[in-house]
């Protein structure tokens, strides 16, 4: 079993503010996801990365395999980024599978 | 990518009656799973279906669910008797020779 924990549980930023989410976990994982949840409840996955970095537009994911952290930003911060932003682990070893879920952080970004 | 759509989108149901939850359509993917989210918790891991077999399932998943692929492109989760405490969002996702995630839309199931 894989422990998620993400800080914070609540951020609220003005629009165009640098955003960061924060995910660690307590076992050993071989990739991760970022996953973002609409108010009306669908999850649609941002990023699957297992090391370094990867970039989307004005998203930004980072992790550190031996670290056990991830962090996801948002530059130039818009009202249309308020979601929960979920991040989720494979096991270690695996990149079939289950996820392992992170309580999420709820993002509200004012204009 | 197609997404995955689940029907119906919501559902009410009176406790003890069986309900049948839906994900279509699917195409030929490696791994689909079943997750649910109880209002306020995070997602929750119930079985997961390679090969026309349940590979795994959690604890949650007991002999009350079952899984089945009725005509190889549907996906459906049964729950013989329903309880109030299954009052959840359920999602099924698929995954691909790429290892990536798609979710479906979810189905919220209210059990009253």
């Amino acid at each position: 079993k894989n422990e998620v924990e993400q800080s914070p549980q609540n951020l609220t930023a003005q629009e165009g503010e640098f955003i960061t989410i924060n995910c660690s976990y307590s076992v050993g994982i071989s990739a991760l996801h970022w996953l973002q949840q609409h108010p009306g409840g669908g999850i649609v996955s941002l990023f699957m990365l297992s090391s370094g970095k990867k970039k989307h537009g004005r998203l930004i994911a980072t992790i550190n395999i031996q670290e056990k952290h991830s962090s996801l930003h948002i530059t130039a911060s818009h009202p249309r980024d308020s979601a929960v932003y979920i991040c989720a682990v494979f096991s270690r070893g695996s990149t079939l599978g289950r996820l392992y879920f992170g309580r999420g952080t709820q993002l509200t970004v004012w204009p | 990518e197609p997404e995955v759509t689940q029907t119906p989108s919501h559902q009410v149901t009176q406790m003890g009656q069986e309900v049948i939850l839906r994900c279509v359509p699917i195409s030929n993917h490696l791994y689909f799973y079943w997750y649910r989210q109880i209002l306020g918790q995070k997602v929750e891991f119930l079985v997961s279906f390679y090969n026309n077999e349940i590979s795994e399932k959690s604890e949650i998943f007991d002999d009350q669910f079952s899984v089945e692929r009725p005509d190889g492109s549907n996906f459906t989760l049964k729950i013989r008797s329903t309880k109030l405490e299954d009052s959840a969002m359920y999602f099924c996702a698929k995954q691909g020779i790429d290892y990536g995630y798609t979710f479906g839309s979810g189905t919220r199931l209210t059990v009253v």
